[in-house]
């Protein structure tokens, strides 16, 4: 099967500007999350979703980011406006709903670099 | 959600010594996870283990959970360069489905 896809890969901003990440997760996973690794860290949950709706977002700073799954499938992260702490890997991840084992499958991540 | 804690930090062994890393609680997990993360990749899901004193084994890969629930090992036999790379586990976070990751324990195996 296809793993979860990102992009892009990688991404050099400006402090202050805008980014967006996009993920495809595998087909007929119901649960998406984004994740933020800081290098040397373990990945930090940001947000979670069921289908389309919001499971978790406890830890997304809701100020300057932003994440929608509209159908279902495919979802976007936004940062508005980046900071140079935002610097990090963002992973996105899929899990099935099915069986108690949930085996979180990762995409490749996007490396940001915030200037 | 639940805070783990891993030790060590960093490992260095030399090729064929044997790795353990450690994984700790301060509250009793329903379950762990552990992820493998090799430099530059991204998280890969090796295990989850759920049962008290539960122990699976993978090739030269043994995992335990305590019986307590309250922490959890990973256990590598003979490394090899290829067993390079950070492992993490995941406890349990707020909602199901949901994990929060421990910061790791990277591991460098010499030639």
């Amino acid at each position: 099967e296809a793993g979860v896809a990102q992009s892009p890969r990688y991404k050099i901003i400006e402090k202050r500007q805008s980014v967006a990440f996009w993920c495809n997760p595998i087909s007929g996973h119901a649960t998406l999350y984004w994740y933020q690794q800081i290098l040397g860290q373990g990945p930090k949950l940001l947000i979670q979703f069921q289908n389309n709706g919001v499971v978790d977002d406890s830890q997304l700073p809701k100020d300057r980011f932003s994440a929608e799954r509209l159908k279902g499938v495919d979802s976007t992260l936004k940062i508005q406006p980046a900071k140079l702490e935002d610097s990090a890997v963002y992973l996105c991840a899929s899990s099935s709903s099915t069986g108690t084992a949930y085996e979180q499958y990762f995409g490749p991540g996007t490396r940001l670099t915030v200037t | 959600g639940q805070q783990v804690m891993q030790i060590p930090q960093y490992q260095h062994v030399q090729e064929g010594e044997d790795f353990t890393t450690y994984c700790n609680s301060s509250t009793t997990l329903s379950n762990i996870q552990w992820y493998k993360q090799r430099p530059g990749g991204h998280p890969v899901f090796l295990i989850q283990l759920v049962k008290s004193g539960e122990v699976k084994k993978q090739k030269r890969l043994t995992f335990q959970f305590g019986e307590a629930k309250k922490n959890s090992s990973l256990h590598i036999t003979a490394t090899q360069t290829t067993d390079v790379g950070t492992y993490f586990c995941a406890g349990p976070g707020n909602y199901g489905q949901n994990f929060v990751f421990g910061p790791g324990t990277r591991l460098s195996v010499l030639p």
